[in-house]
Order: structure tokens, then C-alpha cells, then sequence
């Protein structure tokens, strides 16, 4: 089953507009983290946002927020004010537990955001 | 203070032959992670290393792939006998020492370095 789910393969938004890209994750550990990576065209990877499972506030970034619903298991990326440059691929990553060696993230299979002008 | 450095970030091999990917952590991280991502496919885990370590390596196949990251220089990732399978983009991360479980081990990544085999 997958581990992270991403529903929106492909959004659209207009400039300065906000949007929101979805994310659902499914672990059992008490103790997790949760990570937003944008990739855009010119492939590298930006680390955008953390969220860790004990958090009482939602991470906030900049333009960047997390909608982090404990309960519903669901941590959604909102962008503020998109901007041209917001286009790009969008990943959720999950890090299960807190155990010292246990550092892999487990990605989904990410969300292509066009900002149209 | 320069991120993580990946090189080269075009390779080209032919099958059969062997596939050296480099990479320097950020000044200051002593914990590497390799990532492979297939076209159109988010990404994969293949192998978390310390300085002439290798802590977890579970997602790393079983045949023709190794990793290390000694203690003087780059970790390196190595493909032998490469198939065009194993045509991917691999990125490495690196995050700082300090306790899972934080943001502290925020993973930033590289470049990537982009395999083509004919």
C-alpha cells in the first residue's frame, strides 16, 4: 500500500492566487516527519517545509504553509501568492519514527503545479 | 557556504559497463543518502551512510550496486555492469549530525546526476 499518496497529479493556479496541493500519509509510528520538496524543470531538489508528528503548531515557510491534520493523516502544501517561478513538480516525503538509524524518507509520486499569468 | 555537490550530472554508459557517481556533502553533515528516481516517478531510497559507514542500506539492490563514503573524500556510489534499466536520476542528501526525529535532519539534496544507458 502506499505509504504516501498524493491525489492531484497535475493543478492549475493563476498568479497571485493560493493554492493547495494534496498529501495523505499512512504510518503507525506515534513519531514521523513530514517534508515538501519542489523540483522544477531544471530537475534539482528544493527542500521547502518540515512538519514533525509532534508539532503543535503547522509549519509555516514564507509563502509556504502546512495543513497539518493529524486525525485525517493528511499534511497539504498551501502556496500564498503564486508566482511564475512556483511552477514545478511537488513532493510530500515521510520519515517514519525517531529511531536513530531509521532516516529514509518514503516519497510520493509528487504534483505537477503550472502558475499561469 | 555551498550545498551539495553531485558530479558528474550527465552520464552516459553503454550496457555492461560501470557507472561512478560522486558526491560531497554539505560542509558540516556527516550523514549521505542516495536516491534513485525513474521518469515520471517520485523518489526511491537506496542507501543512508556516515563517514565509513554504511547504516541502512535496504532499498539498494542486491546485485551490481555499492556504496561507500570513506573518510577523506566524496561518497561514491557504484554501478557495475550497468542495464538500461538503471537509466534514472540519482540524487544524493546529506543532513547534519544530530537526532532523528527533528527537523534537524532536514535532508538537502544535489543537483542529481542524470545515467543514460544505451
Amino acid at each position: 500500500a502506499q505509504k504516501i499518496t498524493q491525489t492531484q497529479p497535475g493543478m492549475f493556479v493563476q498568479e497571485k492566487e493560493a493554492v493547495t496541493l494534496d498529501c495523505t500519509y499512512d504510518t503507525s509510528d506515534p513519531s514521523y516527519g513530514l517534508f515538501w520538496y519542489k523540483q522544477p524543470s531544471s530537475g534539482e531538489m528544493i527542500f521547502l517545509i518540515y512538519q514533525g508528528s509532534y508539532d503543535q503548531q503547522n509549519a509555516t515557510e514564507g509563502r509556504y504553509s502546512l495543513n497539518f491534520q493529524k486525525a485525517r493523516k493528511s499534511a497539504n502544501l498551501v502556496i500564498s501568492a503564486s508566482q511564475l517561478g512556483d511552477s514545478a513538480m511537488y513532493f510530500c516525503a515521510m520519515r517514519e519514527g525517531s529511531a536513530g538509524n531509521n532516516r529514509k524518507l518514503i516519497w510520493g509520486l509528487g504534483t505537477s503545479l503550472a502558475v499561469n499569468p | 557556504n555551498a550545498g551539495v555537490m553531485q558530479n558528474p550530472r550527465h552520464l552516459v554508459r553503454r550496457r555492461g559497463q560501470e557507472a561512478r557517481l560522486r558526491c560531497s556533502p554539505m560542509k558540516g553533515h556527516s550523514h549521505v543518502y542516495w536516491y534513485r528516481q525513474l521518469p515520471e516517478e517520485g523518489l526511491k531510497f537506496m542507501v543512508y551512510l556516515q563517514k565509513e559507514n554504511i547504516i541502512d542500506e535496504s532499498g539498494m539492490p542486491k546485485e551490481r550496486f555499492s556504496a561507500e563514503f570513506p573518510k577523506e573524500g566524496p561518497s561514491i556510489l557504484r554501478i557495475q555492469q550497468v542495464v538500461r534499466g538503471d537509466s534514472a536520476a540519482y540524487f544524493c542528501a546529506s543532513s547534519p549530525p544530530g537526532l532523528a526525529g527533528s527537523g534537524t535532519d532536514t535532508q538537502y539534496f544535489g543537483p542529481g546526476t542524470r545515467l543514460t544507458v544505451l
